[in-house]
């Protein structure tokens, strides 16, 4: 079983700076997908960005980067230049690469963003 | 662009009663998952459907069962409810494999 970990329950963040996220995760397998969800108070569940844990690059989406350190299983994720429609609880997730492709999240860290 | 549609979005019901929640998957998306979030949790797989067959299982009830129709529509039935029930409950679409999986908004269940 995979178990994802968000160490950092709550993160406040002045708009325009930056602040990073960090995710850990336990598993045996060795091709996976890693993800970060964001919700905002809308509930809504809304893809943020998305790693394979085969290419060594790391994923960019606009403001949002990740530093992926497969060895380390770790998965931090970077907002840059924090806007206030960033204030949401972010959650990490994993799936494996192979049978089952359910998520598995992280607890969750909510992050604000402060005018 | 289309998205997953959930009915109804907010759900009243008494203990031991009975509550169907029904998912309409993105067009020619060909797998459904529920996920189950309490207050303040993240949420947890309950069950997924490839192509009408049940694919994967996590930790749902026996009170619970799901189906996925011809129209890949997908339909959680949950029977003698209790006030643990009380959730969000998510489904997602997305095509087999590890693609990714676009949420509904949700159907906010609540058990009183």
């Amino acid at each position: 079983a995979q178990t994802v970990t968000q160490s950092q329950p709550e993160m406040s963040v002045q708009e325009a700076e930056t602040v990073t996220l960090s995710c850990t995760y336990d598993t045996s397998e060795n091709n996976y997908y890693l993800f970060w969800y964001k919700q905002p108070p809308s509930r809504q569940m809304i893809l943020v960005i998305r790693q394979e844990a085969y290419k060594q690059q790391n994923a960019t989406e606009n403001r949002f980067s990740v530093n992926f350190q497969k060895a380390a299983k770790s998965f931090s994720l970077k907002i840059s230049d924090s806007q206030l429609g960033d204030t949401a609880m972010y959650f990490c997730a994993f799936m494996k690469r192979s049978n089952d492709y359910k998520l598995s999240f992280g607890a969750g860290t909510t992050v604000t963003v402060r005018a | 662009a289309a998205g997953v549609i959930q009915s109804p979005r907010h759900l009243i019901k008494e203990k031991r009663e009975t509550a169907t929640l029904k998912c309409y998957p993105i067009p020619r998306h060909d797998t459904v998952y529920w996920y189950q979030q309490g207050p303040g949790q993240d949420p947890q797989f309950l069950i997924s459907f490839y192509e009408k067959m049940q694919s994967d299982k996590g930790s749902i009830p026996d009170r619970f069962s799901a189906q996925q129709f011809s129209d890949y529509h997908s339909e959680l039935n949950m029977s003698s409810l209790e006030l643990g029930d009380s959730a969000l409950y998510f489904c997602a679409s997305g095509k087999t494999g590890p693609n990714e999986q676009y949420f509904g908004p949700g159907t906010r269940l609540t058990v009183t």
